[in-house]
């Protein structure tokens, strides 16, 4: 069982579109990070969020934070080509081994020109 | 001035042999990971070191090795490979800040196991 899911899995729009990404669990985190990986790179930290509620924006991308702190998303708006890779939400859930982030199973945006 | 560097980026050895990956980092981060990202993307944790002490070790077979000599170092050694451990191993660190956790990857070394 995947404790955070992603959706959608896949993301196909064109230039200019806007888009979200959701991120979800049943548990509870103390914090939750959102990530951009390239092909052939590692993945690179756009975020954290941690107060529930709580809405960050950065450039065009905005994330919010579920009010329990159960869920997330990523919302952004004229989408352009070069925001096409993989999006990763990650969590540390409240009651796990300290320094253990969950990765969702992510979600893959090609933005087309 | 790469922050978290990893050798080779690319592996292609035989099925049964021996391997070593090396990771770096010079954030001065405490805490080290290894993380393995299979076929369809998802990132598994593997190991967890805090300061060169283990601290998390998942459901990994035990021919996968790691050695941190120092807290700016962590290298996975693997006996024995099968093919399905190909794949991209990913290194990355994180300060000691645990409940934000937000962490730093590497390149990745992307291993075929033939």
């Amino acid at each position: 069982t995947q404790l955070l899911e992603q959706s959608p899995q896949f993301l196909s729009i064109q230039e200019g579109e806007n888009l979200t990404v959701y991120c979800n669990s049943s548990s509870v985190f103390s914090s939750l990070q959102w990530y951009r990986q390239e092909p052939g790179e590692g993945p690179v930290l756009l975020v954290t969020v941690v107060t529930g509620g709580e809405v960050k924006k950065l450039k065009r991308l905005t994330f919010q934070f579920g009010d329990a702190r159960k869920d997330s998303s990523l919302h952004i708006t004229a989408a352009q080509p070069g925001d096409t890779g993989l999006y990763l939400c990650a969590g540390h859930p409240i009651n796990t081994n300290a320094g253990k982030s969950t990765f969702g199973d992510g979600t893959t945006l090609t933005v087309k020109p | 001035d790469t922050a978290v560097s990893q050798t080779p980026k690319y592996l292609v050895t035989q099925m049964g042999n021996d391997k070593s990956i090396k990771c770096e980092q010079n954030l001065g981060h405490d805490t080290m990971y290894w993380y393995k990202q299979d076929s369809k993307k998802f990132l598994k944790i593997m190991f967890s070191y805090n300061n060169k002490e283990l601290i998390i070790n998942e459901t990994v077979p035990n021919r996968f090795s790691p050695k941190s000599p120092d807290k700016a170092h962590l290298n996975l050694h693997i006996n024995s490979l099968e093919l399905g451990d190909s794949a991209v191993y990913f290194c990355a660190s994180s300060r000691q800040d645990l409940s934000y956790n937000e962490q730093f990857f590497g390149p990745g070394t992307r291993l075929t196991v033939l």
